[in-house]
């Protein structure tokens, strides 16, 4: 099974709106963290917001937040007030067990969203 | 947060050829990590490099393919040899550093290396 889930391809959104990125992840470690990046053309990953399995508020960063539903196993983005420069590829991911490391990261195929001005 | 410098960040090569691409910290790390992401795909690690020792590879990826080199803390090589067209990608070289706003180490990366192979 995949371990993180991110079904919508390609997003579109108009300009000052504000746009969910789903994503669901999969595991049986009660303890986890979930990541989202953004990545522009230009290739280069960003990071944007984290949520520990643990937390018990929705992280929210700037105008980056992340609905956490630990029952649905969702952890989906909520992008506010869009602007032309969020059009980009933005990847959800999961770190399982121990907080280090590479080889427990999982990264999910990734949302392109688009802004519309 | 750290700054990771990578070069070069883009390059075009001819198959058979090789290329070594590098990654510079501004801090001493003890893991670093490379990680390849083909034309429309997600991040693949292709493996774990620590100091003063072999890097540890992910399942398909092979050191004579792939070699490392981590000469110390700061810095570290991945060389992609005999290139192929199917080796045209991006490299992504990253570390794992504790993020005092997060709460919980983040892996950050640099600004990748985008390779076209003809």
């Amino acid at each position: 099974a995949q371990k993180i889930t991110q079904t919508q391809p390609g997003m579109f959104v108009q300009e000052k709106e504000a746009v969910t990125l789903d994503c669901t992840y999969d595991t049986s470690d009660p303890s986890y963290g979930l990541f989202w990046y953004k990545q522009p053309s230009s290739g280069e990953m960003i990071f944007l917001i984290y949520q520990g399995s643990y937390d018990q508020q929705n992280a929210t960063e700037g105008r980056y937040s992340l609905n956490f539903q630990k029952a649905r196993k969702s952890a989906n983005l909520v992008i506010s007030a869009s602007q032309l420069g969020d059009s980009a590829m933005y990847f959800c991911a999961m770190r399982e067990g121990d907080q280090t490391g590479a080889n427990n990261l999982f990264f999910g195929t990734g949302t392109r969203l688009t802004v519309i001005p | 947060s750290a700054v990771i410098s990578q070069k070069p960040s883009r390059d075009i090569c001819q198959r058979g050829t090789s290329l070594t691409i590098q990654c510079q910290v501004d801090s001493q790390v003890t893991m670093m990590f490379w990680y390849r992401q083909q034309p429309g795909q997600s991040l693949t690690l292709i493996a774990t490099a620590n100091q003063g020792s072999e890097a540890t590879y992910e399942s398909g990826f092979v050191i004579d393919k792939f070699p490392i080199s981590r000469p110390n803390l700061t810095f570290s090589t991945l060389t992609v040899s005999n290139m192929s067209p199917e080796d045209s990608s991006i490299y992504l070289c990253s570390v794992d550093l504790w993020s005092p706003n997060s709460g919980a180490n983040v892996l950050t990366f640099g600004a990748g290396s985008r390779l076209t192979v003809l």
